[in-house]
C-alpha cells in the first residue's frame, strides 16, 4: 500500500468554525508534512513532523493547529480561518526523517473553501 | 534556497504533436527530481522520478531527463492527447533545517487542442 488518503475531498467552512483535515498512510512513514496550494501557484511547505512530533512550522498563522496523534495519522484543525486561507491541503508522507533522501508520497488533497 | 522555474508558463499544441516541457533549480545538490501532473481544481498525481544517478527516466509516451550539473530537467510528450492537458509541475526535494522540503516548479499549463 503505497497510498496517502487525505479526508474530506472538499470543505466549505464559514469564519467562525472549527473543522479538521485528515490524512491517514499504512506505509510506516515517520516523517508527515502539510503543503498549502494557493489557485494558480506551486504547493508550499507548512509543517513537518517527524516520529509524531512538530519539527518544522513555517511560522504558519495559530488558526491552523496541526496535530499527530500516532504515526499513521495527521490531522490539522482550523478554526477562525479567513476566506484568503481558502486553498488546496496537500499531506505528505516519506519513510524517513532527517537527512533521508527517499521521496515523498502525496495525497489527493482536500479542497478548503472559506466563506 | 532553492528555485525552480519552468517555462514556459503555459503551452497550446495540436492533438499528436511531440512536446518538452522546462524546469530549472538553481541548487545542482539535489538527489532526485519528480514530475506531477495536476488537474484543475485536483490533486497532484505522480508522473515520473529521476533519481540524481539517473539521467533519464520513461513512462509510456512521457520521458524525462536530468542533467544535475546545468540545473535542467525536461519532460518530453509524445504524439500529445486532449487527455494531457493538465499542469504539470517538477519537484524537487532538499535538505531544509534537517528535513525534506519539497519545492515545486512554477508549472506549465498544457492544453492539447483536438
Amino acid at each position: 500500500d503505497t497510498e496517502v488518503t487525505q479526508t474530506p475531498k472538499h470543505l466549505v467552512m464559514g469564519m467562525t468554525n472549527k473543522k479538521s483535515l485528515k490524512c491517514e498512510q499504512h506505509m510506516g512513514h515517520r516523517a508527515m508534512y502539510w503543503y498549502k496550494q494557493k489557485a494558480k501557484k506551486p504547493p508550499e511547505l507548512m509543517f513537518v513532523y517527524s516520529y509524531e512530533k512538530l519539527s518544522i512550522n513555517e511560522s504558519v498563522p495559530s488558526r491552523f493547529s496541526p496535530e499527530c496523534p500516532n504515526s499513521s495519522l495527521l490531522n490539522l484543525h482550523l478554526h477562525a480561518l479567513q476566506p484568503e486561507d481558502s486553498a488546496l491541503y496537500l499531506c505528505a508522507s516519506s519513510p524517513n526523517q532527517m537527512f533521508s533522501t527517499d521521496t515523498q508520497y502525496f495525497g489527493p488533497g482536500t479542497r478548503l473553501t472559506v466563506l | 534556497k532553492q528555485e525552480v522555474t519552468q517555462i514556459p508558463a503555459a503551452l497550446s499544441v495540436p492533438e499528436g504533436e511531440n512536446l518538452v516541457l522546462n524546469c530549472s533549480f538553481t541548487d545542482s545538490a539535489i538527489y532526485n527530481l519528480q514530475w506531477f501532473r495536476q488537474d484543475p481544481g485536483k490533486g497532484l498525481t505522480s508522473l515520473l522520478l529521476i533519481q540524481s544517478s539517473q539521467r533519464e527516466q520513461t513512462s509510456g509516451r512521457l520521458n524525462a531527463s536530468l542533467d544535475k550539473s546545468s540545473g535542467r530537467s525536461t519532460l518530453y510528450i509524445a504524439a500529445s492527447q486532449p487527455g494531457d492537458s493538465a499542469t504539470y509541475l517538477c519537484a524537487v526535494p532538499s535538505f531544509y533545517r534537517g528535513y525534506q522540503k519539497v519545492t515545486f516548479g512554477t508549472g506549465t499549463k498544457l492544453q492539447v487542442i483536438p
